[in-house]
């Protein structure tokens, strides 16, 4: 059974700095893009950014919102993906999902359980 | 960025109904790249449908998708109880970029 599981959300002040983990199970992560999408509170989703896999080069692509200020990366040897997030702005509050992407990296087929980030 | 407009913001109907849930491009978009979604209350998004009209595992054929290049359409045949709850399509570009629509609530009338 595929399973992510976020943690290191929290309550934070404007300007300060967060890092979240999504620990992934019950498949392949090595092989496999993942993603990860935010949903502010009542507000629908937004793409965050993805890292590829490290056998496709493990780079990353970023929203324009967040360019700059959030870096993705990933730990194969943990099956771990991580958010780091900088500079953060009131409007950076939401829940954040990680995600397995699936297809070609067309859609995200596993979503973990998402943690709250409130910048405030 | 390509924006995806859903359509209507709400859709009230009875169980055992037919929804029609449409996603409108503002370009052209690949139909291998085009997906939605079901959200229920404090639940994390699920995939229903990818490709544009594949079901992903799991998911009843009472629910598939249809369209091409700017116009996209969710159908959920016949209406279970369980089947209310907001509904996304989301898309990828040639940047790589994904954007998601606003969401289609359906709602039980």
């Amino acid at each position: 059974e595929v399973q992510l599981v976020e943690s290191g959300g929290g309550l934070i002040k404007p300007g300060g700095s967060l890092r979240l983990s999504c620990a992934a199970s019950g498949f392949t992560f090595t092989s496999t893009w993942m993603a990860w999408v935010r949903q502010a509170p009542g507000k629908g989703l937004e793409w965050v950014g993805r890292i590829k896999s490290t056998s496709s080069g493990g780079t990353t692509d970023y929203a324009a919102p967040v360019k700059g200020r959030f870096a993705i990366s990933r730990d194969d040897s943990k099956n771990t993906l991580y958010l780091q997030m900088n500079s953060l702005k009131t409007e950076d509050t939401a829940i954040y999902y990680c995600t397995r992407t699936f297809s070609s990296d067309s859609s995200a087929s596993s979503w973990g359980q998402g943690t709250l980030v409130t910048v405030s | 960025e390509i924006v995806l407009t859903q359509s209507p913001g709400t859709l009230s109907l009875s169980p055992g109904e037919r929804a029609t849930l449409s996603c409108r491009a503002s370009q052209s978009v690949t139909s291998s790249y085009l997906a939605w979604y079901q959200q229920k209350p404090g639940q994390a998004p699920r995939l229903l449908i990818y490709g544009a009209s594949n079901r992903a595992t799991g998911i009843p054929d009472r629910f598939s998708g249809s369209g091409s290049g700017t116009d996209f359409t969710l159908t959920i045949s016949r209406l279970e109880p369980e089947d209310f709850a907001v509904y996304y399509c989301q898309q990828r570009d040639t940047s790589l970029s994904w954007t998601f629509g606003q969401g289609t609530k359906v709602e039980i009338k």
